[in-house]
């Protein structure tokens, strides 16, 4: 019964493209975000949701655009795909976001890679 | 975002105790102290979490120095399972954001 899915676990794409990765939770939280890790495993927020609201949003291009239909999903939409764009993209939930107790629980990634 | 400095690598032996350290000498009152994990190809796990006082669960301890300028995550019986990468992340009342470093690798020797 997994807490943090996300799919696809992988996406092999060409440049230019553009692409959807999905994400839900079913554990009933309230905030969710999107990480990137790139080449160099350094793993980066991207957005956070709380309550289908954008709360972060880290000076991310435009070309990528986050979508939260409720509450357990969030989903990140990229057009017009670029090299610089492959990376491993997880997601992840907390329970409120906004203590410093909150945990995140991540989700098992989704590997892209544009060619 | 307050900064953490991380070993980059530890290596130790299977069931021995190991002692990973943190400095975080610009914590201020209200961060929490965070440790989060990355086993290979997974998302990172959340470890432990504490702001002035030890603490222990059933995964690890940790030890917070007094001054909260540094802090150890202990695991006291180190498995094959407990190779990954390990993150100590100050968490900010508010912040709604965790801010990952470069980590330690820990190596777990047979």
């Amino acid at each position: 019964d997994t807490a943090v899915s996300q799919t696809p676990k992988y996406l092999v794409t060409q440049m230019g493209n553009d692409k959807s990765i999905k994400c839900e939770q079913n554990l009933g939280h309230d905030t969710m975000y999107w990480y990137k890790q790139d080449s160099k495993k350094f793993l980066k927020i991207m957005f956070s949701y709380n309550n289908k609201e954008l709360i972060i949003n880290e000076t991310v291009p435009n070309r990528f655009s986050p979508k939260s239909p409720d509450k357990a999903h969030l989903n990140l939409h990229i057009n017009s795909l670029e090299l610089g764009d492959s990376a491993v993209y997880f997601c992840a939930s907390s329970l409120q976001g906004l203590a410093g107790t909150d945990t995140q629980y991540f989700g098992p990634g989704t590997r892209l890679t544009v060619l | 975002d307050a900064k953490t400095t991380q070993p980059n690598s530890m290596e130790s032996n299977e069931e021995e105790p190991v002692h990973l350290p943190c400095n975080h000498s610009t914590i201020s009152g209200t961060d929490y102290i965070h440790w989060y994990r990355q086993l290979p190809s997974q998302g990172p796990e959340y470890v432990i979490h504490g702001l002035t006082s030890n603490v222990n669960n059933r995964m690890a301890s940790l030890a917070i120095a007094e001054d909260r300028k540094s802090s150890t995550l202990i695991l006291h019986r180190a498995t094959l399972r407990d190779a990954a990468v390990y993150y100590c992340i100050l968490m900010r009342q508010g912040a709604q954001k965790l801010v990952f470093g470069q980590g330690t690798r820990l190596t777990i020797n047979p």
